[in-house]
C-alpha cells in the first residue's frame, strides 16, 4: 500500500515561476487537504476538498490554487512563485465518515520547496 | 490564532526513562489527536482521543484529555532510540463536511541510548 504519495519531492524555483505539486492517495478516501509547515509554526491548511470536484480555502489559501478532478488526486499550484512560499508542504487524506465522526488524516511525506 | 501550545518545545531523555508532552488548546474540539513526525517525513498518526473519553492507550502511548482545562498530555513509557522525532498535537473540529485540524507546534524528543 503506498497510502499518500507526493511528487516531486524536493524542488527550487525561481520567484515567478509557475508549478504544480502532485499528492496520490490509493485509501479511496473522500477528503484531501493541503497544509503548508514552516519552522516555528505548526501545519497550516492551505485548501481542502470534501470529493471530486470541489474544493474550498483554507487558512492561507492566498497564492496557491488547487484541482481535484480525479478522486485519489489533488493538485496544488503555485500560479507565480513568491519567497514567501519556500516551505514544506503536505497532502493528507482522509476517510468520510459519519456527520461528526472522527477520523485521523493520513499524510504524505511532503514537498520541500525553496523559491529563490 | 486558533494554534494549540505544546510543552516543552524539545525533550532529551535517556532510553527507558518515560516522556510526558504537554498540549493546551483554546477553542471547543471534537477530539484531539497525536502525531510523530520523524526528521523529513510526513506526520505519522499515533492516537485519537474524542473529546468525551478522558484516557486512551495504545501500546507504550498514554493520552489524556481534560476538556475543562483545555489540555491534553501524551506520555511515552519506556522509550526507545527510534523514538526520537518531533511530536504535534491537533485538535479536532468538524464543520461543514470536513474536519478542521489546527495543529500545535511541536514537540522535539530526542532518546539518547
Amino acid at each position: 500500500n503506498a497510502g499518500v504519495t507526493q511528487t516531486p519531492k524536493f524542488r527550487v524555483l525561481k520567484t515567478g515561476q509557475s508549478m504544480t505539486l502532485l499528492c496520490a492517495q490509493d485509501m479511496n478516501h473522500e477528503y484531501m487537504y493541503w497544509y503548508r509547515q514552516d519552522p516555528g509554526m505548526g501545519l497550516r491548511l492551505i485548501h481542502y476538498s470534501v470529493g471530486e470536484g470541489t474544493t474550498a480555502k483554507g487558512e492561507v489559501p492566498d497564492g496557491y490554487n488547487v484541482s481535484r478532478l480525479k478522486k485519489q488526486n489533488f493538485l496544488l499550484g503555485l500560479e507565480s512563485a513568491a519567497p514567501s512560499q519556500t516551505s514544506v508542504y503536505f497532502c493528507a487524506s482522509e476517510q468520510r465518515g459519519y456527520i461528526r465522526s472522527n477520523q485521523p488524516q493520513h499524510f504524505g511525506d511532503g514537498t520541500r520547496l525553496s523559491i529563490l | 490564532s486558533q494554534q494549540g501550545e505544546e510543552d516543552p518545545q524539545a525533550l532529551s531523555i535517556q532510553e527507558g526513562e518515560n516522556a510526558t508532552m504537554n498540549c493546551s488548546y483554546k477553542t471547543s474540539i471534537n477530539n484531539l489527536q497525536w502525531y510523530r513526525q520523524n526528521s523529513g517525513r510526513g506526520l505519522v498518526h499515533l492516537i485519537l482521543i474524542r473529546s468525551n473519553e478522558r484516557e486512551k492507550h495504545s501500546g507504550r502511548l498514554r493520552v489524556t484529555l481534560d476538556t475543562s482545562k483545555k489540555s491534553s498530555s501524551l506520555l511515552i513509557t519506556a522509550s526507545r532510540a527510534a523514538d526520537t522525532a518531533s511530536y504535534f498535537c491537533a485538535t479536532g473540529r468538524r464543520d461543514t463536511g470536513f474536519q478542521k485540524l489546527v495543529f500545535g507546534t511541536g514537540t522535539r524528543l530526542l532518546v539518547s541510548p
